[in-house]
């Protein structure tokens, strides 16, 4: 399958810091990310699509000036958590949709994810 | 009502059983079903896709859906430790575009 990397794995920082994290396409062009969010022992909860070149579309209840997503190429996403509080440790996770090839449908290839823990 | 459902386990099942997940949903409408399975600590990694009635097969895998009924389940067969995981249930709602909605996963536990 198709390989998404995320970027940092995990991060630990102080309550109020800002954290930037990457997803990126390494084979192949995504024109559609997803970001998610799990916490322990829960589901995947999307937080936004992100579309390559326009602005992000957020889900329900999902701060769009706290969670800031820029999506500047067809293989790179991020994902900015800015003035971090201890409620916003989570896993974070990325997918990348790839256009139906000869499978004939639209796959999401999930990053490995990264874990935020705020102090 | 949940969107997608399933039942959170954990199930235990000896290995070499099989081992049977079932997940419900919904939206009559929806199109596409995928089965993914996530390891404690680790991403999802997709198993299986269905989009038709009836079963589909891979490997040691099945997927089953019945349309009428909103429901789709993933059969293994020979389960094996490594299959130990929560495995994701998935479903594009009708008109949902491209975002899939998951349900909360059923924990299996595959026992020497």
């Amino acid at each position: 399958g198709a390989v998404v990397s995320q970027h940092p794995s995990w991060v630990i920082c102080k309550s109020g810091t800002s954290v930037k994290i990457e997803c990126r396409s390494l084979d192949f062009q995504a024109t559609t990310m997803f970001w998610y969010r799990q916490f322990p022992k829960q589901s995947l909860m999307l937080m936004a699509t992100s579309n390559e070149g326009s602005k992000a579309t957020y889900e329900q209840g999902v701060e769009k000036d706290k969670f800031l997503i820029n999506h500047a190429s067809l293989t790179l996403s991020t994902l900015t958590v800015t003035s971090a509080h201890p409620e916003d440790s989570s896993f974070y996770i990325c997918s990348a949709r790839r256009l139906a090839g000869l499978r004939g449908y639209n796959e999401q290839f999930f990053g490995p994810g990264t874990r935020l823990t705020v102090l | 009502q949940k969107e997608v459902e399933q039942n959170s386990g954990p199930l235990s099942v000896p290995e070499g059983a099989i081992a049977s997940l079932n997940c419900t949903y919904s939206d009559r409408g929806s199109q596409s079903f995928f089965w993914y399975r996530q390891y404690s600590g680790k991403s999802p990694e997709l198993i299986m896709f269905i989009y038709s009635n009836g079963d589909k097969e891979d490997g040691r895998f099945t997927a089953q859906l019945n349309k009428a009924s909103q429901y789709v389940s993933l059969l293994i067969r020979d389960s094996q430790p490594s299959d130990s995981a929560t495995y994701l249930c998935a479903v594009l709602p009708q008109g949902g575009g491209n975002k899939l909605t998951f349900g909360t996963g059923t924990q299996l536990k595959v026992e020497l």
